[in-house]
């Protein structure tokens, strides 16, 4: 069975470092791979997708993330946090093939970002 | 972009009582809906699946009874929670697919709150 998971409950940072959130998928292909944010109380937000080529992803708000086959991982980085980057991070893993599959959430990582 | 739309985004109900919650892509034909319930810091869990014409696909361990989920058209799906209890109490999302960019769009989420 697909599973996601993300190692970090939580990081903190300070505004204007760097960031990585890691993510290991289990899947028995290439998964559909994404990242989501989510603020407080709100609904989720597409940061970037990978769905096939080029395995570095660059998504909305300054982020990026890289597709390594060999390590089954999907790690979302960004080069200097902002203090609005502050909220919940979800992957998320889903095979499509002709039609839509369902997509799996890891637990989520919760980010604080140090002024 | 392709946009779905939650109704309503908030809603409190008394316990023993039915509620219904909408999903809706605004600009694109969804084939295939996705509807998950969050819990208060947590991921997201997968519900159900639901395709346009045909039952929706549970989850193991997702009450069918309890959690109605019907797929009418190819813009709506709509999720009711019969007989609500105050466990019931959650966050609801749902999540759309098609559209161009071949990807799956996320609501903005529902809050139950049962009483």
């Amino acid at each position: 069975a697909q599973s996601v998971t993300q190692p970090d409950i939580h990081i903190t940072v300070s505004e204007g470092a760097s960031l990585e959130l890691r993510c290991n998928y289990s899947y028995g292909a290439t998964p559909y791979l994404f990242w989501y944010v989510q603020s407080p109380g709100q609904g989720l937000q597409l940061l970037l997708k990978y769905f096939s080529g080029d395995t570095l992803v660059q998504g909305i708000k300054g982020f990026e993330a890289e597709f390594k086959r060999s390590q089954s991982s999907f790690n979302l980085r960004k080069p200097s946090v902002h203090w609005s980057d502050a909220a919940e991070y979800f992957c998320a893993v889903g095979l499509m093939k002709t039609s839509y599959d369902k997509v799996i959430f890891g637990p989520g990582t919760s980010l604080s970002v140090i002024p | 972009g392709a946009v779905v739309s939650q109704h309503p985004s908030r809603v409190i109900c008394k316990s023993g009582t039915s509620v219904k919650i909408e999903c809706r892509s605004l600009d694109f034909q969804a084939t295939t809906m996705f509807w998950y319930r969050q819990f208060p810091k947590k991921s997201l869990m997968l519900m159900a699946t639901s395709n346009e014409g045909s039952k929706a696909t549970y989850e193991q361990g997702v009450e069918k009874d309890k959690f109605l989920i019907n797929h009418a058209s190819l813009t709506l799906s709509t999720l009711t929670v019969t007989s609500a209890h105050p466990e019931d109490s959650s966050f609801y999302i749902c999540s759309a697919a098609g559209g161009s960019g071949n990807t799956i769009y996320f609501g903005e989420g529902s809050w139950l709150t049962v009483v």
